[in-house]
């Protein structure tokens, strides 16, 4: 079993939809999480950064987290054609500094 | 400021060559990984050198090395390229906290 498991995809909605992406861990020592999104032949980016559960938010977008369930999300409102890309959740346990990344989720916003 | 400075960008290579993939950054990061992504699979660590003078395997460091040349400098080295090294290979770097990773523009290999 997978230490992030991430639905791979693809994923396609029309302009202006409200997106879920999600990815499930079982390791409990992560507590660093984070989102990035990453556009066709580029590097990953960093979109969204948090370490406890609950919501953070940032523009169109909240990274959601509940620890209890090993569960996080991150949601995108009013999606944009330019928010096509896969988004990659990524998590990072204190003190040791390897991250484990999900293998991403290919979103295509459509006009 | 540059990042993360990854070359080659493309390559291809015989079966049984060797290269070395050149990262560096220009952050004073002290930690610096190198990651391969293939479809399906996701970023997988290939190795990770936490500081400068130290390196540790990863997830999948078989047909790899690496050299922590600097605190700016971390290198890939493939001995005897196979076609199960064709990827994506991506160098990153990441700050003391840890909580931000900086990702070079990837470097794609083909072995034939």
């Amino acid at each position: 079993q997978k230490e992030v498991e991430q639905d791979p995809g693809p994923l396609s909605v029309p302009e202006g939809a409200i997106v879920s992406l999600n990815c499930t861990y079982s390791n409990s020592a992560f507590q660093y999480f984070m989102w990035y999104r990453q556009y066709s032949r580029k590097g990953p980016e960093l979109l969204m950064y948090t370490y406890s559960s609950g919501n953070k938010e940032d523009g169109r977008f909240t990274a959601q987290v509940d620890k209890s369930s090993k569960y996080i999300s991150l949601f995108i409102r009013d999606s944009q054609p330019s928010d096509s890309a896969t988004y990659l959740c990524a998590m990072l346990s204190g003190g040791y500094q390897k991250v484990t990344f999900g293998t991403g989720t290919k979103l295509q916003v459509i006009p | 400021n540059a990042g993360v400075t990854q070359t080659p960008k493309f390559q291809v290579l015989k079966t049984g060559q060797s290269m070395t993939l050149q990262c560096a950054q220009d952050m004073n990061h002290n930690s610096m990984y190198w990651y391969r992504q293939d479809p399906g699979m996701g970023l997988r660590l290939i190795y990770y050198s936490a500081s400068e003078g130290t390196t540790d395997k990863g997830e999948v460091p078989n047909g790899y090395n690496v050299s922590r040349l600097n605190k700016r400098e971390f290198s890939l080295r493939l001995e005897s390229a196979a076609p199960s090294q064709t990827s994506v290979y991506f160098c990153a770097s990441v700050e003391y906290s840890g909580n931000t990773i900086y990702f070079g523009e990837g470097s794609w290999l083909t072995v034939v």
